[in-house]
């Protein structure tokens, strides 16, 4: 079975600051997909990031950054320079290779001071 | 660019009443998959469709049924609404290339009164 472990229910950043939110996965498959989605208070959910588990280097989209530590299980998302726009709701999300379903986390509130 | 449709935005129903949600996915992207988030909850994997025929199955209570018709396009059909369905429903479409990078629709917020 798959399981995204998010240990942090809440976090504050002042604005442009970096902030991490944590991520760790469990999974026996040796191929799998990670993915980052933000869902804010109007609750769309927007796909921000993804790694691969045989990427060799860590995924980058514009001010998000994804730790990417497979010995440790780890997939970390970095947002660098926070902005007020980016308070909301981070999913952190996995899909095993060979199965369509994406397994989420409880997710991590994040609240962007002024 | 074009992201996945979902409609109706909002839908208010009775307690036994049926609800049709509809999704038209991003074009050239061949699966469609369906989420159920309640409350304060992470998003539950419904079912998906590649290519028309149900691909993969999560926990979708018997009364509720989808399928995806020619045009890509998929529809959910929930029968005998109870309180509990009430939430909020994703529609998501991905291609079948490696990453299979899943994007949302806006959501279909379902209350059942």
């Amino acid at each position: 079975a798959q399981k995204i472990t998010q240990t942090q229910p809440g976090m504050f950043v002042q604005e442009k600051e970096a902030v991490t939110l944590d991520c760790t996965y469990d999974t026996s498959d040796p191929s799998y997909g990670l993915f980052w989605y933000k869902q804010p208070s109007s609750g769309e959910m927007i796909f921000l990031i993804y790694q691969g588990s045989y990427d060799q280097q860590n995924a980058t989209e514009g001010r998000y950054s994804l730790n990417f530590q497979k010995a440790r299980k780890s997939a970390n998302l970095v947002i660098s320079a926070s902005q007020l726009g980016d308070s909301a709701m981070y999913f952190c999300a996995m899909r095993p290779g060979g199965y369509q379903k994406v397994t989420f986390g409880i997710g991590t509130k994040l609240q962007v001071i002024p | 660019a074009a992201g996945v449709i979902q409609s109706p935005r909002h839908l208010i129903k009775e307690k036994r009443e049926t609800a049709t949600l509809k999704c038209y996915p991003i074009p050239r992207h061949d699966t469609v998959y369906w989420y159920q988030q309640g409350p304060g909850q992470d998003p539950q994997f419904l079912i998906s469709f590649y290519e028309k025929m149900q691909s993969d199955k999560g926990s979708i209570p018997d009364r509720f049924s989808a399928q995806q018709f020619s045009d890509y396009h998929s529809e959910l059909n929930m029968s005998s609404l109870e309180l509990g369905d009430s939430a909020l429903y994703f529609c998501a479409s991905s291609t079948s290339q490696v990453r299979n990078i899943q994007y949302f629709g806006a959501g279909t917020r379902l209350s059942v009164l």
